[in-house]
């Protein structure tokens, strides 16, 4: 069965730090890029940004509002996605969704670039 | 920064047809694809690359896109599809959001 499963959220205090995991299984985790979503409490969803696979170098991408702060890597041996969160901020409080991305093979990267599997979410509060 | 917008609700009779739009500046020139996400559960694709179903998800869903906006179509709604709807599109390498639609049944 393929699965994505978050763990790592909990409160924290602003200005504080957290680093959230997520463990695939069930596909050739190092095929893919991968990324992480968020939806504060009541709101919608906000992708916070990517990792990409070996092939094209771990080359990662994020949205402004977390650029500088948060950093998204990958450990293919473990089957791994992780999000180091620094500086965190009350405004961060949401769910964090990891997401499967595109699917890259070492020489083409395939349609559709989409997050077509989901963990079930890990909460992050922020808040003193 | 590039932004998708979408009605915040539509409601539709049971058995009825039921659209949602999401539009932005040249959106056709993208793909746009759809997310469903109930209640305490996590979103699940429905429609990619505008008009494709991947495997599981009802006939009844179906996409279009074109012009400056994108539109998911449900057929024959059922109690079961009333959800939360995003739509999502990509803008150089960031991938952008609408703010949702909540599809109510009634």
């Amino acid at each position: 069965e393929v699965q994505l499963v978050e763990s790592g959220g909990g409160l924290v205090q602003p200005g504080g730090s957290l680093r959230l995991s997520c463990a695939a299984s069930g596909f050739t985790f190092s095929d893919h890029y991968m990324d992480w979503v968020r939806q504060a409490p009541g709101k919608g969803l906000e992708w916070v940004g990517r990792t990409r696979n070996k092939a094209n170098s771990y080359s990662t991408e994020y949205a402004a509002s977390v650029k500088g702060r948060f950093t998204i890597s990958r450990d293919d041996s473990k089957n791994s996605l992780y999000l180091q969160m620094n500086s965190l901020k009350t405004e961060d409080t949401a769910v964090y969704y990891c997401a499967r991305g595109r699917y890259c093979s070492s020489t083409t990267c395939y349609s559709p670039d989409t997050f077509d599997i989901w963990g079930q979410g890990t909460m992050v509060t922020v808040s003193s | 920064s590039y932004e998708l917008t979408q009605p915040p609700s539509v409601s539709v009779s049971p058995g009825q047809t039921a659209s949602i739009t999401c539009s932005a500046d040249k959106l056709g020139e993208k793909y746009a694809c759809w997310y469903q996400q109930k209640p305490g559960q996590s979103p699940v694709l429905v429609i990619y690359e505008d008009t494709k179903r991947p495997s599981g998800i009802p006939e009844r869903f179906s996409g279009s896109n074109s012009g400056n906006t994108a539109t998911l179509t449900i057929s024959g709604t059922q109690a079961m599809d009333e959800a939360d709807y995003y739509c999502q599109a990509w803008d150089s390498s960031t991938a952008v959001f609408g703010g949702g639609t909540k599809l109510t049944v009634l």
